[in-house]
Formats: C-alpha cells, sequence, structure tokens
C-alpha cells in the first residue's frame, strides 16, 4: 500500500513548536515524501519536501530518518492559522500518482 | 499571479444526470492533476495529464468518469449518469515540468459536487 501512516488529531500551544509524525515504511528509492495541509473548504498547499536530506524552507522543517521509513515535520512557531488538516504523501516522480492518507488534524489552541 | 482556478465551486445534480467540472491551471504549466476528496477523507488521485495526454488514468473510479485537456490548457472533468456516491470535492492542480522533476502541485479551490 502507498499510503502513509499518520495520528488522527494532534493538538498544539500556540507559540510552542508542532511535531507532525509519519510512517512510511514501505517507501522507494525514487519517492519523495511531501507535506500539504488544508485548511477548511480551501485545496492542499505545499509546504515542504525532501528525499533523503533533512529540509528547511520558512514554514516549516522536515526530518527524513536516515533508513527513510519514517519522517516528521516540525513548525517552529505554531499560530492559529497552522490549524489545518496535514497530509504526508509519498510521491512517485516517474508516475503521476500520488497517494495522500487521511492525514493529522492538527488544533493549535491558543 | 493567478493560481489554478476551478469552476463551478457548488454542482448540485439530481441522480442520474451529467456534469462537467472545469480546471484553470497556471498558465505555463504542463502537469495537471484531478483529484476527488471525500468528506473527512483525504484527496484520491483520478487522473494526471502531461500537456494534452494523458497519462495516467488508474484512479477513474468507473467509465462514468471522463477527462480531456485538448489544448494542454484547460481541463474538463466529466462525470455521466451521477450517482449519490459521486458526492465529492473534486480537486484540480497543476505543476511547472514534467514528472521527472520534482515539482510542487498547486491546488486549485475545489468543486463541491452534491449529487441528490
Amino acid at each position: 500500500d502507498a499510503k502513509t501512516t499518520q495520528p488522527t488529531s494532534m493538538d498544539c500551544a500556540e507559540g510552542r513548536a508542532a511535531n507532525l509524525p509519519c510512517n512510511h515504511s514501505t517507501i522507494s528509492g525514487n519517492e519523495y515524501v511531501y507535506w500539504y495541509r488544508q485548511i477548511h473548504s480551501q485545496g492542499p498547499q505545499y509546504i515542504i519536501h525532501g528525499l533523503k536530506n533533512n529540509e528547511t524552507n520558512e514554514m516549516a522543517s522536515l526530518i527524513i530518518t536516515e533508513d527513510r521509513k519514517s519522517s516528521t515535520l516540525i513548525l517552529p512557531h505554531a499560530t492559529l492559522r497552522d490549524t489545518a488538516v496535514y497530509y504526508c504523501i509519498r510521491f512517485n516522480t516517474n508516475a503521476g500518482k500520488s497517494t495522500f492518507g487521511d492525514g493529522t488534524t492538527l488544533t493549535v489552541k491558543p | 499571479g493567478a493560481g489554478v482556478s476551478q469552476s463551478p465551486r457548488y454542482k448540485v445534480a439530481k441522480r442520474g444526470q451529467d456534469v462537467a467540472l472545469r480546471c484553470d491551471p497556471i498558465s505555463g504549466h504542463v502537469s495537471l492533476f484531478w483529484y476527488q476528496q471525500a468528506l473527512g477523507q483525504g484527496p484520491e488521485f483520478l487522473t494526471y495529464f502531461q500537456n494534452e495526454a494523458q497519462l495516467d488514468k488508474s484512479g477513474l473510479p468507473s467509465d462514468r468518469f471522463f477527462a480531456e485537456r485538448p489544448e494542454g490548457s484547460v481541463s474538463t472533468l466529466k462525470i455521466q449518469r451521477t450517482q449519490q456516491e459521486d458526492s465529492a470535492v473534486y480537486l484540480c492542480a497543476s505543476s511547472l515540468a514534467r514528472l521527472t522533476i520534482q515539482e510542487t502541485q498547486y491546488f486549485g479551490p475545489g468543486t463541491r459536487l452534491l449529487v441528490l
């Protein structure tokens, strides 16, 4: 199965780091790990992606384990506007298909 | 600049009716994707175009679903003889280049289809 495994929901206090885990134990060598988030009634929004190395951009950091079987998305200082469903996706760049799971609903609380 | 747009944003159809959903990708984007998102679930891949060529339609749930992108820009997803189980949000996404180059997908707001 190409789906990833994520916790159904998580809470985070405003201003604290949010760490969202993802399991992709069957990932193959040509598959990237992408993270998107979806705020209610909107289309998914790209956050970050990586293959082997850890990545950081203005939105988040992505930590990928050495065996590539899991990864963690880190939002360093969560705000109320970060409340959304976060999807971890395996994306095969040799094919069109990407498989979303059901994501993690992150709720940032004041 | 303009993002991916979809129309209509909402569509109510009677069971058995045909519907057509439109996607305007970002100008110049080569790749275009359609997804179906049921309530409370993640998006499910339907089909993928590279320019006008439909390279993967493995996610289309039945032969009632048909997608086209005749000039390599605007795409239409058509559902014939709609059924209640077709009720979902239909998302369109585009990306700049071919998939051999890692590319971010930019999503539209979706069309919410309700079949009564």
